[in-house]
């Protein structure tokens, strides 16, 4: 079975980059579509984009385009997510999430969840 | 973008009540709407996919129905683990999840 093992709590300056990273074990990445949400403190769930397996690229959330990188290492089987310029605002829980679909169109659900990685963003 | 709403926002319930949440699409999304249950602390929880199949391992006192704009997850009788916040969210152009509705103990 899937796990998904994310990096450790990070605390970056406003303007930094974060890099938070999500190991899988029990597949190998290229057999996953990873997807990556965030919640900042006591709000709800914000997706911020992943893997498109219809068009095998990746997609971002129009609010992080620009400044969100999501890359994998097949070799690792780790997916990384990176964001940049980081403002206060981007304090949040940030959790990697392997999608799964069933047939037909556009059925994606996030079925494996990593444990989430604290971002702290704060001078 | 497609907008999710759920409805309530917060509901206080009892142990053995039937409790009903919904969520509306700001347009059809056919049956590509997915929910989940979080817990405080925890990642979220897939509950059921595709409106109505239940994920494996997900008691069978959870169900979803709907279509084109309107769903509703329904839980036929509350234990005291079901007490979490849950989100709904579709897959049908892009991603995007529900508010969540913040399921208390009453």
């Amino acid at each position: 079975q899937v796990q998904l093992v994310q990096s450790g709590a990070e605390v970056k300056k406003p303007g930094a980059s974060v890099k938070v990273s999500c190991k899988v074990s029990g597949y190998t990445l290229t057999e996953l579509s990873m997807h990556w949400v965030r919640q900042a403190p006591g709000k709800g769930l914000e997706w911020m984009g992943g893997f498109d397996p219809e068009d095998g690229e990746t997609i971002y959330a129009q609010k992080f385009q620009g400044r969100v990188t999501m890359t994998e290492d097949t070799s690792t089987d780790t997916a990384y997510m990176e964001l940049s310029s980081l403002r206060s605002e981007d304090t949040a829980v940030y959790y990697c999430a392997s999608l799964g679909y069933c047939s037909g169109g556009s059925c994606y659900y996030m079925d494996v969840w990593g444990k989430g990685t604290t971002v702290t963003v704060s001078s | 973008d497609i907008q999710m709403t759920q409805s309530p926002s917060s509901l206080s319930a009892s142990v053995g009540d039937r409790v009903t949440i919904t969520c509306r699409a700001s347009q059809s999304i056919s049956s590509y709407l997915n929910w989940y249950q979080q817990k405080p602390g925890k990642a979220p929880k897939l509950l059921i996919y595709a409106a109505s199949s239940l994920q494996s391992g997900v008691p069978s006192r959870f169900s979803g129905s709907g279509s084109g704009t309107d769903f509703t997850l329904t839980i036929s009788s509350l234990q005291p683990e079901d007490f979490a916040t849950y989100y709904c969210q579709q897959s049908y152009s892009s991603i995007t999840f529900g508010q969540g509705t913040r399921l208390e103990i009453k």
